[in-house]
């Protein structure tokens, strides 16, 4: 079956780059997003990839592609406190959202 | 435009039980999806709605579980006789089409089953 994994926990310091990381099995994806959510609000989308394509770049946040291995990356740039929420990778085999499957979410602790 | 909302926030529920939890979509919005987060795991489709319609259930336990979006008022996602294993977040999305790129989503219900 359709599995998306993430690591659950990510620190990193004010001001550095972080990396959030996402795994997923189904070769046939062909969208794959991130959401962020922050504490007690909703999921909101930030971005998305088709699957031919390696990266994607959106002012702070770059996001690559290795189709090969199926995993997936989200690089924000200049982190700040207002990053600190829960990443979720999602994955799809089109762009009806019925057929999203998430990942569990990384939270993002970004320290003074 | 207000946000995706659902309601209540919190819900807590004695075993056997029923449950109501409610979404208003966005303004102008017609297509509305549920999912369901299980602790420490990732977001589960459960049902796609359109008005008055249930377009795809897949995702949706096969017994004491219901939803409905009327085609005036929220949406509504029944779960009847609760048990422990209904905790979870409860999370609804809305959109102008049924394409998963334009999808916004609530700030999600927590049930919990004591």
């Amino acid at each position: 079956g359709e599995d998306v994994e993430q690591s659950l926990f990510l620190s990193v310091r004010e001001g550095d780059s972080s990396v959030i990381n996402c795994t997923y099995t189904d070769s046939s994806s062909t969208y794959l997003y991130w959401y962020k959510q922050e504490p007690g609000a909703g999921l909101q989308l930030l971005t998305y990839i088709f699957s031919n394509m390696d990266m994607k770049q959106d002012q702070r946040l770059t996001v690559l592609l290795n189709k090969k291995d199926k995993h997936l990356s989200l690089r924000i740039a200049d982190t700040q406190t207002g990053d600190s929420a829960i990443y979720f990778c999602a994955e799809s085999p089109d762009n009806y959202g019925q057929n999203f499957v998430f990942g569990p979410g990384t939270r993002l602790s970004v320290l003074p | 435009n207000a946000g995706v909302m659902q309601n209540p926030r919190h819900l807590v529920r004695r075993r056997g039980q029923e449950a109501r939890l409610r979404c208003s979509p966005m303004k102008g919005h017609s297509h509305v999806y549920w999912y369901r987060q299980l602790p420490e795991e990732g977001l589960k489709f459960m049902v796609y709605l359109q008005k008055e319609n249930i377009i795809d259930e897949s995702g949706m336990p096969k017994e004491r579980f219901s939803a409905e979006f009327p085609k005036e008022g929220p949406s509504i996602l029944r779960i009847q006789q609760v048990v422990r294993g209904d905790s979870a977040a409860y999370f609804c999305a809305s959109s102008p089409t049924q394409y998963g790129d334009t999808q916004y989503f609530g700030p999600g219900t927590r049930l919990t089953v004591l």
